[in-house]
């Protein structure tokens, strides 16, 4: 049974770096194929992709955001770190970490999402 | 650009059907989409992947009242004997080399 869950701060200030940790289980990322994503949900509008993390390290990022994301991917714990700089309000959003085999195609399994307001 | 395109909104009576498209961008008719159900204050669930040829892949438990079809740069997602529960926002999702996008949701009402 394949499940993440999110964690880390539900509330930052304007400028400063976000951290995210996603812990999963069920799966692992040393695993050929397989990768884990971030996707975020600002109140009220669609879903939006941020970066994927694959077994081989191969990392992947919206264009749009690329000079301000890093991911990176702990095997040995199980988890995969997202962190986000220069935060601003508009990036108040529920943030969400997703698992994917890239035979499969498309995110298959999500987990429960985390809610971060940016506000001073 | 790879871009998908969804009606903002759809509605039907209960036990009724009702069907979503998803529009892929000019040049991209033949990708394959996923779609996600999102329900009121809930994180989204994996619903099925659709192929070019109809032929879809259904995630876990999801109830054969949800099936898939495609036609052309068209992918499709009907829900028979529509319930109250199925009331929820539904998003596509494509990806290409290297990026994933997904479409702006549809919100499906059942009245």
């Amino acid at each position: 049974q394949i499940t993440l869950k999110e964690s880390g701060p539900t509330l930052v200030k304007p400028t400063q770096t976000l951290t995210l940790t996603c812990t999963f289980s069920g799966f692992s990322l040393t695993t050929i194929k397989v990768g884990v994503g971030w996707i975020r949900q600002p109140p009220g509008k669609a879903l939006e992709w941020l970066a994927l993390i694959y077994w081989d390290d191969d990392r992947r990022f919206n264009p749009s955001l690329r000079s301000r994301l890093t991911i990176t991917k702990d095997t040995s714990k199980n988890q995969v770190v997202l962190t986000m700089t220069n935060m601003d309000p508009v990036d108040t959003a529920t943030y969400y970490c997703a698992h994917r085999n890239t035979v499969r195609g498309p995110f298959d399994y999500w987990g429960q999402g985390i809610p971060v307001t940016v506000s001073s | 650009q790879l871009v998908l395109t969804q009606s903002p909104s759809a509605s039907a009576s209960l036990g009724a059907s009702v069907k979503l498209t998803c529009t892929l961008s000019s040049g991209h008719s033949n990708y394959a989409i996923a779609w996600h159900q999102q329900e009121p204050e809930k994180g989204p669930r994996f619903l099925m992947k659709i192929n070019t040829d109809g032929s879809h892949d259904k995630g876990d438990g999801i109830p054969d009242r949800f099936s898939g079809s495609s036609s052309g740069a068209e992918r499709y997602l009907t829900i028979s004997s529509l319930q109250s529960e199925d009331e929820a926002d539904y998003y596509c999702q494509t990806w290409g080399t290297g990026i994933q996008v997904f479409g702006p949701g549809t919100k499906v009402t059942v009245l």
